[in-house]
């Protein structure tokens, strides 16, 4: 347990649904991060949040609406997915702000776009 | 644009070999190498290596980081079966914002046999 949660683990959604990815962590920090694990390519960042604030949206598509309610979760919203984006989803934790930390994953959600 | 690449892509070796595995990279207002191990779902954490900390030392795990080379490599002796995994590099730079930001390599995946 790297004490960073997500549910669900698992998603099978159509094209015309919408649905949201859920994380939190219980470890006090202050960034959160989503990335994107497809097959035979590198961890993709998508979004970064400092303090709640939204600090990098990493040319994603509006299809993925991120929301940040307070610093221990994090949200990923959504809808009109194309099944290229079916891969792993990633939600990181760290200390945040401008020093340097390492990040903490949690388990992901396998996410299937039929 | 920031880059990492690993190498190699994938390795099986016997239990009781030591393997080295290379990290390689080009990124912008470099601040720290992470390597993380990924068996199943969540990465999770191994080494940070800084300009004030280039060498870090974990039981049968090892890393070094040489920035003149903009490289690392990540040492495992005596492998064991448990050591199967994908093993992930990663470089913090630094965003517009002052923000940290993780680039990921692809991988190298490791298979330990009996």
């Amino acid at each position: 347990e790297t004490g960073v949660t997500q549910t669900p683990r698992h998603l099978v959604m159509g094209m015309t649904n919408k649905k949201s990815l859920k994380c939190e962590q219980h470890l006090g920090h202050n960034a959160m991060y989503w990335y994107k694990q497809s097959a035979k390519k590198p961890l993709e960042l998508m979004f970064v949040y400092n303090f709640k604030e939204q600090t990098e949206n990493n040319s994603v598509p509006s299809r993925f609406s991120p929301e940040c309610p307070n610093s221990s979760h994090l949200f990923l919203h959504l809808h009109t997915l194309q099944p290229e984006d079916s891969a792993l989803y990633l939600c990181a934790s760290s200390q945040g702000g401008l020093a340097t930390y390492e990040q903490y994953f949690g388990p992901g959600t396998r996410l299937t776009v039929t | 644009e920031d880059k990492v690449v690993q190498s190699p892509l994938s390795l099986v070796v016997h239990e009781g070999d030591t393997v080295t595995l290379n990290c390689s990279y080009e990124v912008t207002n470099f601040r720290s190498l992470l390597w993380y191990k990924q068996e199943k779902k969540a990465p999770t954490f191994l080494f940070m290596l800084t300009s004030s900390g280039i060498e870090k030392k974990s039981g049968r795990l090892s890393s070094i980081l040489d920035k003149k080379e903009l490289s690392s490599i990540l040492n495992i002796t005596a492998t064991q079966t448990g050591d199967s995994a994908i093993y992930l590099c990663a470089v913090e730079a630094r965003m517009n914002t002052g923000f940290q930001k993780l680039v990921f390599g692809t991988g190298t995946r490791l298979l330990v046999s009996p």
